[in-house]
């Protein structure tokens, strides 16, 4: 069974910290792994990333694949209160010409003042 | 309006009525996705669909639900006969068309109460 684990479950930091948030997965037919940022609505796409080694980059936000080690960090630099969020993390799986999401359990991260 | 639109927002319905919820994707994409979310679990897949074909609905119960893309209008999820374990978030995605490594963009999803 394509199995994506997240940790930690959650994450209380204070504002300004660094957090690096984890994603392993095992799954047959990869294609790619997504990040998503969720609040109380919709998930909104963070990066997708499909080559190891090559990190994605946006503002204080980056990611980074191994596909030899099954895994992927999601890092964020001098969090801020907007931060707080589940943290999701999916795999795109190849099944034609659009993929189903394999969906991990999520970070809970909570940004203190 | 450029996003991945669904509606309700909320819906609540009494055991054994019907449920409908709706999606729209966005403007380009001919591809939808629903997925489930229960309270404290991640987003599971339910159904792929393209305009007036089911791709995959291997996530998808067997008994009580369906899905469809018609040619003209939005994506509808139905859930005959509901129980209270239909209680849950319903998210759709779209993607565009054509294109493998797109990603899917989510609506803000229905919240179904089941009474």
């Amino acid at each position: 069974e394509d199995k994506v684990v997240q940790s930690p479950l959650s994450l209380v930091v204070h504002e300004g910290d660094t957090v690096t948030l984890n994603c392993s997965y095992e799954v047959t037919n990869f294609r790619s792994l997504l990040w998503y940022k969720q609040e109380k609505k919709a998930p909104t796409f963070l990066f997708m990333l499909t080559s190891s080694g090559i990190e994605k980059k946006s503002g204080r936000l980056s990611s980074i694949l191994d596909k030899k080690e099954l895994f992927s960090i999601l890092n964020i630099t001098a969090t801020q209160t907007g931060d707080s969020a589940v943290y999701l993390c999916a795999v795109a799986l190849n099944t034609g010409t659009a993929s189903k999401l394999t969906f991990g359990t999520g970070t809970r991260l909570q940004v203190t003042l | 309006n450029a996003g991945v639109m669904q509606n309700p927002r909320h819906l609540v319905r009494r055991r054994g009525q019907e449920a409908r919820l709706r999606c729209s994707p966005m403007k380009g994409h001919s591809h939808v996705y629903w997925y489930r979310q229960l309270p404290e679990e991640g987003l599971k897949f339910m159904v792929y669909l393209q305009k007036e074909n089911i791709i995959d609905e291997s996530g998808m119960p067997k008994e009580r639900f369906s899905a469809e893309f018609p040619k003209e209008g939005p994506s509808i999820l139905r859930i005959q006969q509901v129980v209270r374990g239909d209680s849950a978030a319903y998210f759709c995605a779209s993607s565009h068309l054509g294109e493998g490594h797109q990603p899917q963009h989510f609506g803000d999803g229905t919240r179904l109460s089941i009474l």
